[in-house]
């Protein structure tokens, strides 16, 4: 089955710059996901770098190669949550998240 | 305002069954897709079983397939997912989204809470 990898945290300080990174072989179209405690999944970023509307301008997508990154700029506390990667598995026509990063603002 | 709304949780024994229900609002429910997707406590989120808008294309994941039965009724704008045979690792929260190309979900419900124990 499809795996995809994410670290399990990242530390920022506020105002700083948070990047999570999200790889897995000959990865596609990858979305990000934010999940603040005891809330349901927001999506974040649609295909590698658009932005939903209502979204802030602070959240940033990018992929190179295998690997896809979202850039979270000038970080608040409010940011403080669960961020997820998916991608949709093709071969096995399974949709697939990534086992999630914990952003903690200092 | 688009609405999702999960029912159906609930305590369950091993090897019991539950339906859920996700009750559609604001949304012209019956040209989506859907999914249901799943988090147990403390743990990422899994993807459970999808459902095409028309009921052709359906999906599960390896863990649930064989057990779970997911299915929509257009008329009631309403998804549901039949499960049997649960077991303790299929307690979590349960949520509805609604699915946009490779997106699992673009919006989703506030999930319901599966708790199976003997």
């Amino acid at each position: 089955s499809y795996v995809l990898t994410q670290p399990p945290s990242v530390s920022v300080a506020p105002g700083q710059t948070a990047r999570i990174t999200c790889g897995g072989n000959n990865i596609g179209s990858v979305h990000w996901y934010q999940q603040r405690p005891g809330q349901a999944p927001v999506l974040v970023i649609n295909n590698d770098s658009d932005r939903p509307s209502g979204i802030p301008e602070r959240f940033s997508g990018s992929k190179s190669g295998n690997t896809a990154t979202l850039t979270i700029s000038r970080v608040e506390t409010g940011d403080e949550a669960d961020y997820y990667c998916q991608v949709w598995d093709s071969r096995s026509d399974h949709y697939v998240f990534g086992p999630g990063t914990k952003v903690t603002v200092l | 305002e688009v609405q999702l709304v999960e029912s159906g949780g609930g305590l369950v024994k091993p090897g019991g069954s539950l339906r859920l229900s996700c009750a559609a609002s604001g949304l012209t429910f019956s040209t989506y897709s859907m999914n249901w997707v799943r988090q147990a406590p403390g743990k990422g989120l899994e993807w459970v079983s999808s459902i095409s808008s028309t009921s052709s294309s359906i999906y599960y994941a390896d863990s649930v397939k064989g057990r779970f039965t997911i299915s929509r009724d257009n008329a009631k704008n309403s998804l549901y997912l039949q499960m049997n045979s649960l077991r303790a690792d299929d307690t979590a929260v349960y949520y509805c989204a609604r699915v946009s190309s490779t997106i699992v979900g673009d919006m989703w419900g506030q999930g319901t809470l599966v708790t199976v124990f003997s």
